[in-house]
């Protein structure tokens, strides 16, 4: 099982700063990594795929990058409504078995 | 506009079986995969597997033995089943439109499902 390790746990920022989220991988995943935005009481929002394509309608203040076993999610400027928590997630090898990173929360 | 909807009870007994069930509009269920996904109180959320319109399916292995997916295409709906269930199980269960390495854009609200007696 590919296990994902988010860092920061938490994430303290106030609106207008940048936010640098972090997701490494336990074996490559080449570019197979998404990222999602969870609030509570909302459903997860897919916000990054194939680990730096933007999802349909997220702004362009959102970035991912990286391959392989190192992946980071950019928010080059917080908004009020970005604060949340953010998970990475990978599907490896056919057949596929996704799995979840813990989570970053970003806080206020 | 693609719209997914859980539908089942809100609380099980323990030991006994969990179903809930995904209805699609917006699209054909014939076009993509289909996947659950769940988070417990205060954790993380957890994938438990995904189901192709032929029937194909693959499980989250902590969960393969208690987990069954099935499709029905004629009401363009998939379900799920886990057996046995425990406190352990007491989530929010999500259903989404699971497109591979495209990612899961499309969710449903999610159900909150609590295992008590």
């Amino acid at each position: 099982e590919i296990v994902l390790t988010q860092s920061p746990a938490t994430l303290s920022l106030s609106p207008g700063e940048r936010a640098t989220l972090s997701c490494r991988a336990s074996q490559s995943v080449s570019d197979d990594l998404a990222w999602y935005q969870k609030k509570p009481g909302q459903a997860p929002r897919l916000v990054i795929y194939e680990a730096s394509n933007r999802a349909t309608g997220i702004p362009a203040r959102f970035s991912g990058s990286g391959s392989g076993t190192d992946f980071t999610l950019t928010i080059s400027s917080l908004e009020p409504e970005d604060f949340a928590v953010y998970y990475c997630q990978q599907r490896g090898n056919w057949p596929p078995e996704l799995t979840f990173g813990g989570g970053t929360k970003v806080e206020i | 506009q693609v719209h997914l909807q859980e539908s089942g009870p809100g609380l099980v007994k323990p030991s006994e079986t969990l179903s809930l069930t995904c209805s699609v509009s917006g699209v054909s269920i014939t076009s993509y995969y289909w996947s659950w996904v769940r988070q417990s109180p205060g954790k993380g959320l957890e994938w438990l597997g995904f189901i192709y319109y032929t029937g194909s399916t693959n499980y989250n292995p902590s969960l393969k033995s208690r987990v069954t997916m099935t499709v029905d295409t004629a009401k363009n709906q998939f379900s799920l089943k886990l057996i046995s269930v425990t406190a352990a199980d007491t989530a929010v269960y999500f259903c989404a439109r699971d497109r591979g390495i495209l990612g899961m854009d499309y969710w449903g609200q999610g159900l909150l499902v609590t295992v008590s007696s």
